[in-house]
């Protein structure tokens, strides 16, 4: 039963860029949210996604965007890099509400 | 709002040894609560809920953790550490409306032979 995926695994872009970060879900889930981890810190929430829609979102400015695709796999796209953008991007997908989050190993995004 | 405190940035224990992660949250009602592992380069791991019920809960590779209403603490405990759970550990608690959770900034653990 494989978990969930995230690609790539690492990602070097040049300020201004833009990013595509890309997550299958664990088998059985319809739900995937997105987190950013800055060194040293707790993930913070993004946004997440459930029947293709944007289903809540933290405190990100629009830059941050995201897509669910009908067999629940998603993407996070991010506009106008900035070097604060640098972080591990962690996709996690769960089933319903106040389900426990399995999470990817992450996309770690440097930018130059 | 959620927020979850992990007091303690860094903690060295003993193989062998016993150990207590402290986490503190505040909400408004009754909480959703998880502890997460990390190891480097991985994705976080769960280790074990607190949903409701019995407020002792028993988790993975040994762990288990508290939930104490009063105290607004769920603190993580293993009677005796393996060389292997060194590790980064998180405190989350799921939001009101059950779409997200707040993670502590974690303790990372350090364990000596």
């Amino acid at each position: 039963d494989a978990g969930v995926t995230q690609s790539p695994t690492h990602l070097i872009k040049t300020r201004g860029q833009q990013v595509t970060l890309r997550c299958s879900p664990k088998s059985g889930h319809d739900t995937v949210s997105w987190y950013q981890q800055a060194l040293g810190q707790g993930p913070q929430f993004i946004f997440q996604y459930y029947e293709e829609e944007e289903r809540q979102r933290g405190n990100f400015p629009d830059r941050f965007s995201g897509h669910q695709f009908p067999n629940y796999s998603s993407e996070l796209n991010v506009n106008a890099l900035l070097l604060g953008d640098s972080a591990l991007y962690l996709c996690a997908s769960s089933l319903g509400l106040y389900s426990p989050l399995h999470f990817g190993n992450g996309t770690r995004l440097t930018v130059t | 709002a959620q927020s979850v405190t992990q007091p303690d940035i860094h903690i060295t224990v003993s193989e062998g040894a016993s150990l207590e992660l402290r986490c503190n949250y505040s909400y408004g009602a009754t909480p959703y609560l998880f502890w997460y592992v990390q190891s480097p380069g991985q994705g976080l791991q769960l280790l074990l809920k607190y949903f409701s019920g019995d407020t002792l809960v028993q988790g993975i590779k040994g762990f288990e953790a508290e939930f104490k209403r009063s105290q607004s603490s769920f603190n993580l405990r293993k009677p005796s550490v393996h060389w292997s759970d060194a590790a980064e550990y998180f405190c989350a608690v799921g939001s009101n409306t059950g779409n997200q959770f707040y993670f502590g900034t974690g303790t990372s653990l350090t364990v000596i032979p």
